[in-house]
């Protein structure tokens, strides 16, 4: 079945440093693409997403590109701040019509000032 | 305007209990997905309305769960008779119909099972 991985964390890095989360994913469909975020004590919010091959999802300075040829959605942000920390979770959704996600474990990022 | 509220935000129950827990979609929105979150792991599909229509219910982990979304609006799930492996953080999320769409999640009703 679809299945969605993501780089373990934590990931711990200094104000201003460039962030990348790897995120691969296998289906058998064509799935869109999502990145989510959760700061502490709040839901799930979107970040940004991709629905076709080599689009490019932005947004808040963080971006991913959807790379059909190697199965990933990396998430890369140049200049990281403290209030980005977060726990960021890959997600795709099926193609099968349900349009369920599937998500990956997450990965924790600790920004230090 | 609002968002996905769910309740109650926490929830204690002694194994072997019943609970319900209630989710309120954003007005018009036709998806309805369930998700079961445990400490430290990305959520989990457990089921998926189209209006009242429940049209996958593959996650659900067992017999005990159940859900319903009778006028297609608001939603309940319903765990019986819990047991401690039932702890975890269940997300409600709505969306507009089609996959391009995103999901908005609640916050989540925390459970606990001792």
């Amino acid at each position: 079945g679809d299945s969605v991985t993501q780089m373990e964390g934590p990931v711990t890095l200094s104000e201003e440093a460039f962030l990348t989360i790897n995120c691969t994913y296998t289906a058998t469909g064509y799935p869109s693409l999502f990145w989510y975020v959760q700061y502490p004590g709040e839901g799930l919010q979107l970040l940004l997403k991709a629905t076709k091959a080599d689009d490019k999802g932005s947004n808040k300075g963080f971006e991913a590109t959807y790379r059909k040829e190697t199965t990933s959605f990396h998430l890369e942000k140049g200049s990281v701040q403290v209030s980005d920390s977060a726990v960021y979770f890959c997600a795709l959704s099926d193609g099968s019509g349900t349009y369920k996600y599937i998500f990956g474990t997450g990965t924790r990022l600790k920004v230090l000032a | 305007g609002a968002g996905v509220s769910q309740s109650p935000r926490y929830k204690v129950a002694k194994r072997g209990q019943d609970v319900a827990l209630r989710c309120d979609p954003i007005s018009g929105h036709v998806s309805l997905f369930w998700y079961q979150q445990a400490l430290g792991q990305g959520p989990e599909f457990l089921t998926y309305f189209q209006n009242e229509a429940q049209l996958d219910k593959s996650g659900l982990p067992s017999d005990r769960f159940f859900a319903e979304r009778p006028e297609g609006s608001v939603s309940t799930l319903k765990i019986q008779r819990t047991q401690q492996e039932d702890s975890a953080v269940y997300l409600c999320a709505s969306s507009t119909r089609g996959t391009y769409n995103e999901q908005f999640f609640g916050p989540g009703t925390r459970l606990t099972v001792l």
